[in-house]
C-alpha cells in the first residue's frame, strides 16, 4: 500500500545537538511538507517542497533546515539554533496540481523531545 | 492572509447522536479549498472531507457532511450518528489557489476535541 513514512517514532534531542527526522513516500507526489504541532493546538508550516531540489520555507522556518534529492524523500533537519523543539513533526505529501482539491496525506509523525 | 477559526475547544455527544463542530475563515481569494481531518490520540491525521469554493452544493462522506455557507465564510462539519471511535481532535483546514507562489499548503484550525460518550 502506498503511504508515507515517518522515523523515528519518537526522538531525544540533547542541547546543542542537531538532529534529522526521516520522510520517505511512495505516492508519486512531487509535493512534500513538514509540519509542527505544539500540544492543543493546530498544525504550522515549516517547509514545503514542489518539486525535487527545491524547496521553501513556510510560516516557522527559523531553527530547521530540509533537503530534496530525491522525489520520495524530505528529511527535516532540526538545529541547535531552534531553542524550543519539542513538538509533534508531522510529514505530508500531495499532487501540486492547480486545482485546490488535492487533499494532503500526512505520516504517522514524530515526536521530538528535549533531554 | 488566511486563517482558521475554530471556537470550540471540546465538544461532548451523545452516542448515535449528530453533532456539528464549527470552522470559521478568512480568505481574499476567490478560488480555495477547505478540508476537514480527524487526529486520534496515536497521532495521525485522517482526511475526512473536502469542499470546494466554487462547488454549489454541500460535500458529504458517509456520515460526514460539511456545512458551506460561503457568504457567512463558514464550513461546519456534521457527523451523524456518532460512534465511540469517532472520540478525537478535528481540525478545519483551508488552501487557497497560489498560483504564484506555487504554494499548496494548509492552514489549519486550532483544533475541537470531540468525546462521545456512550
Amino acid at each position: 500500500d502506498g503511504g508515507i513514512t515517518q522515523s523515528p517514532k519518537y526522538l531525544f534531542r540533547k542541547e546543542g545537538q542537531n538532529v534529522t527526522l526521516s520522510c520517505e513516500q511512495n505516492l508519486n507526489h512531487d509535493a512534500m511538507y513538514w509540519y509542527r504541532q505544539d500540544p492543543g493546538q493546530g498544525l504550522r508550516l515549516i517547509y514545503y517542497s514542489q518539486i525535487v531540489n527545491d524547496f521553501q520555507k513556510g510560516d516557522i522556518a527559523e531553527g530547521y533546515s530540509v533537503s530534496r534529492e530525491k522525489k520520495e524523500s524530505f528529511p527535516l533537519t532540526v538545529t541547535s539554533a531552534q531553542k524550543n523543539p519539542t513538538a509533534f513533526y508531522l510529514c505530508a505529501s500531495s499532487n501540486p496540481d492547480r486545482a485546490s482539491n488535492q487533499p494532503q496525506h500526512f505520516g504517522d509523525g514524530t515526536r521530538l523531545s528535549i533531554l | 492572509a488566511q486563517k482558521i477559526t475554530q471556537t470550540q475547544p471540546g465538544m461532548f455527544v451523545q452516542e448515535k447522536e449528530a453533532v456539528t463542530l464549527d470552522c470559521t475563515y478568512d480568505t481574499s481569494d476567490q478560488s480555495y479549498g477547505l478540508f476537514w481531518y480527524k487526529q486520534p490520540s496515536s497521532g495521525e491525521m485522517i482526511f475526512l472531507i473536502y469542499q470546494g469554493s466554487y462547488d454549489e452544493q454541500n460535500a458529504t462522506e458517509g456520515r460526514y457532511s460539511l456545512n458551506f455557507q460561503k457568504a457567512r465564510k463558514s464550513a461546519n462539519l456534521v457527523i451523524s450518528a456518532s460512534q465511540l471511535g469517532d472520540s478525537a481532535m478535528y481540525f478545519c483546514a483551508m488552501r487557497e489557489a497560489f498560483a504564484d507562489t506555487g504554494r499548496r499548503a494548509l492552514t489549519f484550525g486550532s483544533g475541537t476535541r470531540l468525546q462521545v460518550q456512550p
